[in-house]
């Protein structure tokens, strides 16, 4: 049980562009869903927190209008990356919490972006 | 000082030995305590979740919390080459509001070699 899936896993995208990330939890209602951001050799590095229904709380540093989140169910949040530039390519990944699973977050495989 | 500290290794084990990993932290509010493998590429995976001072067994993983000396340990045993992997340490206050934000540890680098 607490699978999250991530779409796409992989992406290249031409400098400018904007990216829309996926993920779904898909055997429980996730309350809130995390996005994380890691670089090479490091570790994951929270960019903002989503409720259903409810805008995101981005962490210090974190463009807003640059990586829009939007939660619009209890099994589906996505991250668009807005004006792509090469320093956005990084390893994109979410995670996701129920009701009654306290602290514990699950997370998904990951997206990997790669601007040119 | 960081407010979880974390060897990130490398460690490297033969086959078959017990591998013992850490953190350490400073902040006495943190009351979940989880540990984390990632494989290369890949989501981190829940190995192991614990709540307050004490061990806790699943099959050849062992976690222990120490909140008197805010140590934690996860130990390996019967290590195996598939064992290889990034292991994070993650913890969170609880109680709501922002304390259920993970804070994590920077991970620590196992090859278990055949």
């Amino acid at each position: 049980g607490a699978v999250v899936s991530q779409h796409p896993s992989r992406v290249i995208c031409k400098s400018g562009t904007s990216v829309k990330i996926e993920c779904r939890s898909l055997d429980f209602q996730a309350t809130t869903m995390f996005w994380y951001r890691q670089f090479p050799k490091q570790s994951l590095m929270l960019m903002a927190t989503s409720n259903e229904g409810s805008k995101a709380t981005y962490e210090q540093g974190v463009e807003k209008d640059k990586f829009l989140i939007n939660h619009a169910s209890l099994t589906l949040s996505t991250l668009t990356v807005t004006s792509a530039h090469p320093e956005d390519s990084s390893f994109y990944i979410c995670s996701a919490k129920f009701r009654g699973s306290t602290d514990t977050q699950y997370f998904g495989p990951g997206t990997r972006l790669t601007v040119l | 000082q960081k407010e979880v500290e974390q060897d990130p290794g490398p460690l490297s084990v033969p086959e078959g030995a017990i591998v013992s990993l850490n953190c350490t932290y400073s902040n006495s509010a943190f009351q979940y305590f989880m540990w984390y493998r990632q494989y290369s590429r890949k989501g981190p995976e829940l190995l192991m979740y614990t709540y307050s001072s004490g061990n806790k067994e699943d099959g050849r993983f062992t976690a222990q919390v120490d909140k008197s000396s805010k140590y934690i340990s996860l130990f390996i045993r019967d290590s195996q080459p598939s064992d290889s992997a990034t292991y994070l340490c993650a913890m969170s206050g609880g109680g709501g509001g922002s304390n259920y934000k993970l804070t994590f540890g920077k991970g620590t680098l196992l090859t278990v070699n055949p």
